[in-house]
């Protein structure tokens, strides 16, 4: 079955630091790749996404992920965070009618 | 762009009574809907899909049943709650005119005790 994982369950970063985080999935054939942010008292939304083409994707609120296809990853960055990124963010996979797989998350404390 | 209402918001049960959440979809039509659960400490699990009115696929054996009477409308439904039916309860949307982007509702916390 396929899943994802998400390795950081908690960052806590000051204002200004850089960001990555981990994001693997598990599927042997052609994958859409998502990640959904939901910032405290919001909806899920949509932050980026892969289909196909170059594997760097820019998002909003200048977010981007890379797919590294040979291992499996999406890892997400920003360059340098605000107060205002803190959320809780979710790396997904498309397996088929839309059906999405979501790693367990990873809540991000911004401390101005 | 799609509107997606869930209700209620919060919702506190106790164990043996039925439960009913809706979904309701505004801004397309002819989407594919999904019921996810959050439980604490792990990630979204796709419950149930529909691809259109009495359609329902479920993902995972458990508790709970789908219904779609109407393209726009999902509900999510118990006869008797479980302990282990607590979490928070996802309404998602996928329809033709939000490209392949799906689109969620607010959610339901639901506690049973």
């Amino acid at each position: 079955a396929q899943s994802v994982s998400q390795h950081n369950h908690h960052v806590i970063l000051s204002e200004a630091a850089s960001l990555e985080l981990g994001c693997n999935y598990s599927y042997g054939g052609t994958v859409n790749l998502f990640w959904y942010v939901q910032y405290p008292g919001q909806h899920l939304q949509l932050l980026l996404k892969y289909f196909s083409g170059d594997p760097l994707v820019k998002g909003i609120k200048g977010f981007e992920a890379e797919f590294i296809k040979s291992k499996f990853s999406f890892n997400l960055r920003k360059p340098s965070v605000q107060w205002s990124d803190t959320a809780e963010y979710f790396c997904a996979v498309n397996t088929g009618f839309q059906k999405l797989v979501f790693g367990t998350g990873t809540r991000l404390l911004v401390s101005p | 762009s799609q509107t997606i209402h869930q209700w209620p918001a919060t919702l506190v049960q106790p164990v043996g009574s039925p439960l009913s959440l809706e979904c309701t979809v505004e801004g397309t039509s002819n989407p594919n809907l999904y019921w996810y659960r959050q439980a604490a400490g792990r990630g979204l699990q796709l419950l149930f899909y529909s691809v259109g009115i009495g359609q329902i696929s479920s993902e995972v054996p458990q508790n709970l049943s789908a219904s779609r009477p109407q393209d726009r409308q999902f509900i999510l439904s118990s006869k008797k709650l479980l302990l282990s039916d607590s979490g928070f309860y996802l309404c998602a949307s996928h329809g033709s005119s939000g490209g392949e982007t799906q689109y969620f509702g607010p959610g339901t916390r639901l506690l049973v005790l």
